[in-house]
Protein backbone atom coordinates (compact mmCIF):
# COMPACT_ATOMS: atom_id res chain seq x y z
CA UNK A 1 0.00 0.00 0.00
CA UNK A 2 0.98 3.43 -1.10
CA UNK A 3 -1.21 5.06 2.35
CA UNK A 4 -2.15 9.17 1.61
CA UNK A 5 0.00 9.85 -1.46
CA UNK A 6 0.39 14.04 -2.15
CA UNK A 7 0.80 15.65 -5.32
CA UNK A 8 2.84 17.34 -6.04
CA UNK A 9 5.59 18.18 -3.41
CA UNK A 10 6.51 21.79 -4.41
CA UNK A 11 4.95 24.49 -6.02
CA UNK A 12 4.84 28.13 -6.33
CA UNK A 13 1.76 30.26 -7.44
CA UNK A 14 1.65 33.81 -8.73
CA UNK A 15 -1.26 35.89 -6.37
CA UNK A 16 -4.09 35.13 -8.12
CA UNK A 17 -3.58 32.01 -9.55
CA UNK A 18 -5.42 29.09 -9.21
CA UNK A 19 -4.27 25.05 -8.60
CA UNK A 20 -5.66 21.87 -6.89
CA UNK A 21 -3.42 19.86 -4.63
CA UNK A 22 -4.15 16.20 -4.96
CA UNK A 23 -4.50 13.31 -2.14
CA UNK A 24 -4.88 10.18 -2.75
CA UNK A 25 -5.16 6.89 -0.12
CA UNK A 26 -5.62 3.50 -0.92
CA UNK A 27 -6.40 2.49 2.51
CA UNK A 28 -10.63 2.34 1.75
CA UNK A 29 -10.64 5.05 4.67
CA UNK A 30 -13.53 6.65 5.07
CA UNK A 31 -12.30 10.11 6.74
CA UNK A 32 -10.00 12.62 4.99
CA UNK A 33 -8.75 15.99 5.70
CA UNK A 34 -6.64 18.77 4.75
CA UNK A 35 -4.58 20.99 7.26
CA UNK A 36 -1.92 23.47 7.28
CA UNK A 37 1.15 24.01 8.93
CA UNK A 38 2.55 27.52 9.38
CA UNK A 39 5.69 27.93 11.75
CA UNK A 40 5.09 28.63 15.20
CA UNK A 41 1.08 27.87 14.71
CA UNK A 42 1.43 23.97 14.58
CA UNK A 43 -1.27 22.10 12.27
CA UNK A 44 -4.83 23.76 12.07
CA UNK A 45 -7.90 21.59 10.29
CA UNK A 46 -9.17 23.07 6.73
CA UNK A 47 -11.60 21.08 5.38
CA UNK A 48 -12.81 17.20 6.41
CA UNK A 49 -14.69 14.43 4.76
CA UNK A 50 -16.77 11.91 6.56
CA UNK A 51 -17.04 9.83 3.15
CA UNK A 52 -17.56 10.09 -0.54
CA UNK A 53 -20.15 13.39 -1.27
CA UNK A 54 -19.92 14.30 2.61
CA UNK A 55 -17.48 17.42 3.03
CA UNK A 56 -17.14 20.06 6.33
CA UNK A 57 -15.53 23.32 7.54
CA UNK A 58 -12.78 23.23 9.43
CA UNK A 59 -10.58 25.80 11.58
CA UNK A 60 -9.83 28.08 8.62
CA UNK A 61 -11.81 27.25 5.39
CA UNK A 62 -11.63 30.80 3.72
CA UNK A 63 -9.94 30.28 0.16
CA UNK A 64 -10.04 26.96 0.14
CA UNK A 65 -12.84 24.53 -1.27
CA UNK A 66 -13.07 20.73 -1.29
CA UNK A 67 -14.97 18.05 -2.93
CA UNK A 68 -14.97 14.49 -1.74
CA UNK A 69 -16.41 12.42 -5.32
CA UNK A 70 -14.44 9.31 -4.60
CA UNK A 71 -13.56 7.57 -1.68
CA UNK A 72 -9.98 7.42 -2.51
CA UNK A 73 -9.58 11.48 -3.65
CA UNK A 74 -9.79 14.27 -1.59
CA UNK A 75 -8.22 17.64 -3.56
CA UNK A 76 -7.97 20.68 -1.99
CA UNK A 77 -8.76 23.66 -4.22
CA UNK A 78 -7.14 27.35 -3.94
CA UNK A 79 -9.35 29.29 -6.01
CA UNK A 80 -7.49 32.45 -5.99
CA UNK A 81 -3.77 31.99 -4.11
CA UNK A 82 -2.97 34.90 -1.77
CA UNK A 83 0.50 35.14 -0.02
CA UNK A 84 -1.33 34.61 3.23
CA UNK A 85 -1.96 31.03 1.88
CA UNK A 86 2.08 30.12 1.52
CA UNK A 87 2.37 27.02 3.79
CA UNK A 88 2.60 23.42 3.92
CA UNK A 89 0.05 21.25 3.31
CA UNK A 90 -0.88 18.10 4.60
CA UNK A 91 -4.31 15.24 3.80
CA UNK A 92 -4.69 13.04 6.14
CA UNK A 93 -7.18 9.85 6.32
CA UNK A 94 -8.60 7.48 9.10
CA UNK A 95 -10.53 4.52 9.74
CA UNK A 96 -14.00 4.76 11.35
CA UNK A 97 -13.52 1.60 13.62
CA UNK A 98 -12.68 4.55 16.66
CA UNK A 99 -8.90 3.61 16.74
CA UNK A 100 -8.75 7.59 15.64
CA UNK A 101 -4.91 6.91 14.04
CA UNK A 102 -4.71 9.30 11.28
CA UNK A 103 -2.48 8.52 8.32
CA UNK A 104 -0.89 11.55 6.94
CA UNK A 105 0.85 12.57 3.73
CA UNK A 106 4.13 13.76 3.26
CA UNK A 107 2.91 17.42 2.39
CA UNK A 108 2.82 19.84 -0.33
CA UNK A 109 5.01 22.61 0.24
CA UNK A 110 2.93 25.73 -1.20
CA UNK A 111 5.15 29.67 -1.53
CA UNK A 112 2.09 32.23 -2.87
CA UNK A 113 4.42 35.27 -4.28
CA UNK B 1 -7.41 27.68 17.95
CA UNK B 2 -5.29 24.94 19.90
CA UNK B 3 -6.67 22.36 21.90
CA UNK B 4 -3.59 21.07 22.91
CA UNK B 5 -0.26 23.17 23.65
CA UNK B 6 2.45 21.30 24.00
CA UNK B 7 5.53 22.35 26.82
CA UNK B 8 8.54 23.27 26.66
CA UNK B 9 8.48 24.24 23.14
CA UNK B 10 12.57 22.87 22.60
CA UNK B 11 13.88 20.05 24.59
CA UNK B 12 17.77 18.96 23.96
CA UNK B 13 18.84 15.69 25.39
CA UNK B 14 22.35 13.80 25.13
CA UNK B 15 21.78 10.58 23.33
CA UNK B 16 20.71 7.73 25.95
CA UNK B 17 18.91 10.00 28.07
CA UNK B 18 15.08 10.33 28.56
CA UNK B 19 12.74 12.82 26.96
CA UNK B 20 9.87 14.01 29.00
CA UNK B 21 7.09 16.17 27.24
CA UNK B 22 4.25 17.21 28.28
CA UNK B 23 0.86 18.73 26.96
CA UNK B 24 -2.36 20.64 28.09
CA UNK B 25 -5.81 20.34 26.79
CA UNK B 26 -8.94 22.48 27.17
CA UNK B 27 -12.25 20.76 26.61
CA UNK B 28 -13.11 16.97 27.85
CA UNK B 29 -11.87 14.27 25.32
CA UNK B 30 -12.55 10.96 24.59
CA UNK B 31 -8.86 10.08 23.53
CA UNK B 32 -5.52 11.79 23.20
CA UNK B 33 -2.89 11.10 20.73
CA UNK B 34 1.01 11.89 19.90
CA UNK B 35 2.40 12.33 16.56
CA UNK B 36 5.95 12.60 15.44
CA UNK B 37 6.78 14.67 12.30
CA UNK B 38 10.71 14.35 11.21
CA UNK B 39 12.08 17.41 9.34
CA UNK B 40 10.36 17.99 6.31
CA UNK B 41 7.80 14.81 6.44
CA UNK B 42 4.63 14.21 7.47
CA UNK B 43 3.02 13.32 10.85
CA UNK B 44 3.36 9.77 12.26
CA UNK B 45 1.12 8.31 14.80
CA UNK B 46 3.05 7.09 18.01
CA UNK B 47 0.61 6.29 20.68
CA UNK B 48 -3.18 6.25 21.71
CA UNK B 49 -4.63 6.91 24.73
CA UNK B 50 -8.14 6.61 25.89
CA UNK B 51 -9.55 9.19 28.49
CA UNK B 52 -10.63 5.87 30.78
CA UNK B 53 -6.68 4.92 31.12
CA UNK B 54 -4.24 6.22 33.29
CA UNK B 55 -0.81 4.96 31.59
CA UNK B 56 -0.26 3.14 28.23
CA UNK B 57 3.04 1.88 27.15
CA UNK B 58 4.53 1.31 23.27
CA UNK B 59 8.02 0.25 23.47
CA UNK B 60 10.36 2.94 24.26
CA UNK B 61 7.28 5.30 24.85
CA UNK B 62 5.64 5.74 28.05
CA UNK B 63 2.42 8.33 27.89
CA UNK B 64 0.26 9.17 30.67
CA UNK B 65 -3.20 11.01 31.26
CA UNK B 66 -4.49 13.19 34.37
CA UNK B 67 -8.33 14.42 32.73
CA UNK B 68 -8.53 16.11 36.45
CA UNK B 69 -5.36 17.90 35.18
CA UNK B 70 -6.83 18.17 31.62
CA UNK B 71 -2.93 17.32 30.85
CA UNK B 72 -0.73 14.52 29.18
CA UNK B 73 2.81 13.53 29.28
CA UNK B 74 5.06 11.53 26.72
CA UNK B 75 8.13 9.94 27.79
CA UNK B 76 10.87 8.55 25.42
CA UNK B 77 13.23 6.73 27.80
CA UNK B 78 16.83 5.67 26.42
CA UNK B 79 16.55 8.39 23.49
CA UNK B 80 18.79 8.74 20.42
CA UNK B 81 19.88 10.76 17.46
CA UNK B 82 17.42 9.17 15.32
CA UNK B 83 14.29 10.39 17.74
CA UNK B 84 15.15 13.90 16.73
CA UNK B 85 11.96 15.39 15.75
CA UNK B 86 9.06 17.26 16.10
CA UNK B 87 6.56 15.95 18.40
CA UNK B 88 2.60 16.93 18.89
CA UNK B 89 -0.06 16.22 21.26
CA UNK B 90 -3.58 16.00 19.00
CA UNK B 91 -7.26 15.25 20.24
CA UNK B 92 -10.35 15.23 18.53
CA UNK B 93 -11.68 12.06 16.57
CA UNK B 94 -10.22 10.06 13.02
CA UNK B 95 -9.11 12.64 10.94
CA UNK B 96 -10.07 15.75 12.55
CA UNK B 97 -7.77 16.52 14.98
CA UNK B 98 -6.72 19.91 16.51
CA UNK B 99 -3.42 19.82 17.30
CA UNK B 100 -0.60 22.15 19.54
CA UNK B 101 2.49 23.84 18.23
CA UNK B 102 4.74 21.00 19.11
CA UNK B 103 7.91 20.49 20.64
CA UNK B 104 11.05 20.12 18.87
CA UNK B 105 13.30 17.46 20.60
CA UNK B 106 17.09 17.13 19.54
CA UNK B 107 19.23 14.44 20.64
CA UNK B 108 23.04 14.65 20.66
CA UNK B 109 24.68 12.29 19.59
Amino acid sequence: NAGVTQTPKFQVLKTGQSMTLQCAQDMNHEYMSWYRQDPGMGLRLIHYSVGAGITDQGEVPNGYNVSRSTTEDFPLRLLSAAPSQTSVYFCASSYTDGQNKAFFGQGTRLTVV
Amino acid sequence: SQQGEEDPQALSIQEGENATMNCSYKTSINNLQWYRQNSGRGLVHLILIRSNEREKHSGRLRVTLDTSKKSSSLLITASRAADTASYFCGTGANSKLTFGKGITLSVRP
